[in-house]
């Protein structure tokens, strides 16, 4: 069964880049679309971004000049790269597979943005 | 930019049924899938392509769809589907994904 878990720093100061990971474990990760997702405290989902397994990507327009997903297939693992990061960008991080849908998800991280 | 509305809250008893709904300003003809989020935990995918249930999830969950909008039905509502539902579509222009704002189910 396909698990999906993200890792990284739990805070990041001001004007920093916020680094995440996904490890993909139980199934291939050569294959789907690779969504982060996030969700500030309180409030609803936000699309991040994907990638394909091919390495194509598509981002959030409200945050395509600040972000870049990658994937390291050997590893299996695919990350987010978040730059110049503000109070705002404070929330629950999620990783999650597509494929018709988004059905499977990672538990979540939490990233504060703070000095 | 492509936008789904949800209404914030829907309440019902247990045992009634909830429907909440999700409107979309695009072109129809998107798949509209829908999520259910219990404090705490990550999202769960209980409708995908607007009508189909994933396996694992009851059958009380369905998902209807009518131009640009699309419901999903609680029937027999339990006390465990007290969470907040969320749908989730396609920008046919962009591709990009969208998320709806939202609807907090109350179980009375």
């Amino acid at each position: 069964q396909l698990q999906l878990q993200e890792s990284g720093p739990g805070l990041v100061k001001p004007s920093e880049t916020l680094s995440l990971t996904c490890t993909v474990t139980g199934g291939s990760i050569d294959s789907f679309y690779w969504n982060w997702i996030r969700q500030p405290p309180g409030k609803g989902l936000e699309w991040i971004g994907y990638m394909y397994y091919s390495g194509s990507t598509k981002y959030n327009p409200s945050l395509k000049s600040r972000v870049t997903i990658s994937v390291d297939s050997s590893k299996k693992q695919f990350s987010l790269r978040l730059t110049s990061v503000t109070a705002a960008d404070t929330a629950v991080y999620f990783c999650a597979r597509e494929w018709g849908g988004m059905d499977v998800w990672g538990q979540g991280t939490t990233v504060t943005v703070s000095s | 930019s492509y936008e789904l509305t949800q209404p914030p809250s829907v309440s019902v008893s247990p045992g009634q049924t909830a429907r909440i709904t999700c409107s979309g300003d695009g072109l129809p003809n998107q798949y509209f899938y829908w999520y259910q989020q219990k404090p705490g935990q990550a999202p769960v995918l209980v409708i995908k392509k607007d009508i189909q249930r994933p396996s694992g999830i009851p059958e009380r969950f369905s998902g209807s769809s009518s131009g640009t909008t699309v419901t999903l039905t609680i029937s027999g509502v339990q006390t465990e589907d007290e969470a907040d539902y969320y749908c989730q579509s396609t920008d046919t222009t962009t591709t990009y994904q969208v998320f709806g704002g939202g609807t907090k189910l109350t179980v009375l």
